[in-house]
């Protein structure tokens, strides 16, 4: 069974600031997302990587996909407010293509 | 363009009942998949779907959940007999032909069982 970890869990951090989070498997895979989610809404998907070593930008938001494709980060720069969510990552491979194994989330809020 | 749609967003079944959960995927998009999410738990991958056939039913549960996708119409997730244990948000998600991996979710819907 592939398993997405995801750390920190929680996140309170000031507006301002930067932050990184984590997400590690012992496993491989083909491609990774990254999506949000709102409190009562359904994941918003932010990116896809695909090739190791990979990194995407968006806006303040930059991405990359470890050179093993087995681990993910997320790297927010200056977060506001209106980052706060439900942070998730989601690991697909070609072989089982239908299925989305997601991780177990980082939760983050930013204050004024 | 309107995205994944699902309905109702809230419903509540008493023990036993039955629910039906719908979903209309994006424009285009012809694979359906549903997962779920249990209360202070992650997203769980239930079941992915074509027009007219099911895919990878490997994460629905063996009793008492089905789904289809028929060739009109929009996809639907039936619980039978509701259980308490059944009360959690069930997402849909569509992607596009030959882009599997880039799945959009509905809003989902969230059952609680009574």
């Amino acid at each position: 069974t592939q398993l997405l970890e995801q750390s920190p869990q929680f996140l309170s951090i000031q507006e301002g600031e930067n932050l990184t989070v984590y997400c590690n498997s012992s496993s491989v895979f083909s491609s990774l997302q990254w999506y949000r989610q709102e409190p009562g809404e359904g994941p918003v998907l932010l990116v896809t990587v695909v090739t190791g070593g990979e990194v995407k930008k968006l806006k303040r938001l930059t991405f990359q996909f470890g050179d093993a494709r087995k681990d993910s980060s997320l790297h927010i720069t200056a977060a506001q407010p209106g980052d706060t969510g439900l942070y998730l990552c989601a690991g697909s491979n070609t072989g089982t293509a239908s299925k989305l194994t997601f991780g177990t989330g980082t939760r983050l809020q930013v204050t004024l | 363009n309107a995205g994944v749609m699902q309905n109702p967003r809230h419903l509540v079944r008493r023990r036993g009942q039955e629910a039906r959960l719908r979903c209309s995927p994006m424009k285009g998009h012809s694979h359906v998949y549903w997962y779920r999410q249990l209360p202070e738990e992650g997203l769980k991958f239930m079941v992915y779907l074509q027009k007219e056939n099911i895919i990878d039913e490997s994460g629905m549960p063996k009793e008492r959940f089905s789904a289809e996708f028929p060739k009109e119409g929009p996809s639907i997730l039936r619980i039978q007999q509701v259980v308490r244990g059944d009360s959690a948000a069930y997402f849909c998600a569509s992607s596009p032909p030959n882009r599997y991996n880039e799945q959009f979710f509905g809003p989902g819907t969230r059952l609680t069982v009574l």
